[in-house]
């Protein structure tokens, strides 16, 4: 079946960047997806980029989509206490969005 | 604030109990779906309503049964739970198309005692 990684933690002091990496395994995926869950809610759709394209940037968040090696990332620009939340990656496939386990984003004062 | 609603927030049930799980939304969206999420996991796909017909079904036990009664409104009706059944259920839609993103909402928390 269809199977997507990240690596599940990372910690960033604020002001830094965050880089969240994720790899997936489907090659007909057209669109790829992040999505935000803070405590206690749902998830949110923060972006997500069709595969022919291989960046996309939304304010402070730029995406990168390395088709080839079929690797997908998320940077967060000037990161702030409030973006401590874990971050999916996901894939559409069929019906079906295939997600990652999660990174979970920890940012220190 | 998120378009999807769903209710109740919370939901403390026992075994033996009946009980349902509520969402909405109105953004025209022609699909829905129903997540479980158990801490520290991903999503779980359980159902697909496409055009309000059940389109998927991911082997769901019979104690979980979904309706939809039209396209704005998705309900879960739980019987018999067991306590491994807590869980966060996310409701979920979207166009049903191949490029359109899913928008959930924020879940209903089930603890079975």
């Amino acid at each position: 079946g269809e199977d997507v990684e990240q690596s599940l933690f990372l910690s960033v002091r604020e002001g830094d960047s965050s880089v969240i990496n994720c790899t997936y395994t489907d090659s007909s995926s057209t669109y790829l997806y992040w999505y935000k869950q803070e405590p206690g809610a749902g998830l949110q759709l923060l972006t997500y980029i069709f595969s022919n394209m291989d960046m996309k940037q939304d304010q402070r968040l730029t995406v990168l989509l390395n088709k080839k090696d079929k690797h997908l990332s998320l940077r967060i620009a000037d990161t702030q206490t409030g973006d401590s939340a874990i971050y999916f990656c996901a894939e559409h496939y069929g019906q079906n969005f295939v997600f990652g386990p999660g990174t979970r984003l920890s940012v220190l004062p | 604030d998120t378009e999807v609603t769903q209710t109740p927030k919370h939901l403390v049930m026992g075994m033996t109990n009946k009980k349902s799980l509520k969402c909405e939304q109105h953004m025209g969206h022609r699909a829905m779906y129903w997540y479980k999420q158990k801490a520290k996991k991903p999503p779980e796909l359980m159902f697909v309503y496409s055009y309000e017909k059940l389109s998927i079904n991911e082997s769901v036990p019979s104690r979980f049964s979904p309706e939809c009664p039209n396209s704005s409104l998705l309900n879960l009706h739980l019987h018999a739970l067991q306590p491994e059944d807590s869980a966060l259920y996310l409701c979920a839609s979207s166009q049903d198309r191949r490029n359109s993103p899913l928008h959930f909402g924020n879940g209903t928390r089930l603890t079975v005692t």
